[in-house]
């Protein structure tokens, strides 16, 4: 089973903190991403990955970074954390082939991050 | 305006009941289509992709019509354990990002 893990199911944080979201994949998929969900906006991508060192901007990527330094790990960065990235985040996988061609994402459990 | 617009419901019915949710998009170059599901507190997971010939998984029919730009999900005989947001996705060209809609809640009672 395809088992993608995100490194809190919590976090608290203060305005302005630098704030780390890791997601881990163990099945060598090729595409990560990174979504925030609110209610009545949905999923929103914020930046994806096709590659190790490789990123792209999705939707809504003001406000936020990445890192993919190893194909298995994709992190989120909030370089000043403010009130309004209060939200759901999920982070998602796939392969590149059959998930391009099948829609399957792989998604954590997520992280509900509260800024103060 | 949302390129994948849902009815948030939420959709109140009894078991048994037949159900459809339906769903637009505005993109004419998406390529493909899919329903997810998402119970409460949990992740998305994929329910079924949509084909212009329609298909069918069970209880559970996804129909695509190209030329009006909806997507249809139809559920048979409802489950208690069908209770869930179901999410509407297009896939935008030939990457492997997918475009959301925000779902649309179904809560199926006893």
């Amino acid at each position: 089973d395809v088992k993608v893990t995100q490194s809190s199911r919590y976090l608290v944080k203060r305005t302005g903190e630098k704030v780390f979201l890791e997601c881990v994949q163990d099945m060598d998929h090729e595409n990560m991403f990174w979504y925030r969900q609110d209610p009545g906006l949905g999923l929103r991508l914020i930046y994806f990955s096709y590659d190790v060192k490789m990123k792209e901007k999705g939707d809504i990527p003001e406000g936020y970074s990445v890192s993919r330094e190893k194909k298995e790990r994709f992190s989120l960065i909030l370089e000043s954390a403010s009130t309004n990235q209060t939200s759901m985040y999920l982070c998602a996988s796939s392969d590149f082939w059959t998930g391009v061609a099948m829609g399957e994402q792989f998604f954590g459990p997520g992280t509900r991050l509260t800024v103060l | 305006r949302k390129e994948v617009e849902q009815d948030p419901g939420p959709f109140n019915v009894p078991e048994g009941a037949t159900v459809a949710f339906n769903c637009t998009y505005s993109n004419s170059a998406s390529q493909s289509f899919f329903w997810y599901r998402q119970d409460c507190r949990k992740e998305p997971k994929l329910l079924m992709s949509v084909y212009s010939s329609g298909n069918e998984d069970g209880r559970f029919t996804a129909q695509l019509n190209r030329a009006s730009q909806y997507i249809s999900l139809l559920i048979r005989d409802s489950k208690l354990s069908d209770s869930a947001t179901y999410l509407c996705v297009a896939r935008s060209g030939n990457t492997g990002k997918l475009i959301f809609g925000q779902g649309t809640t179904l809560q199926v009672k006893p």
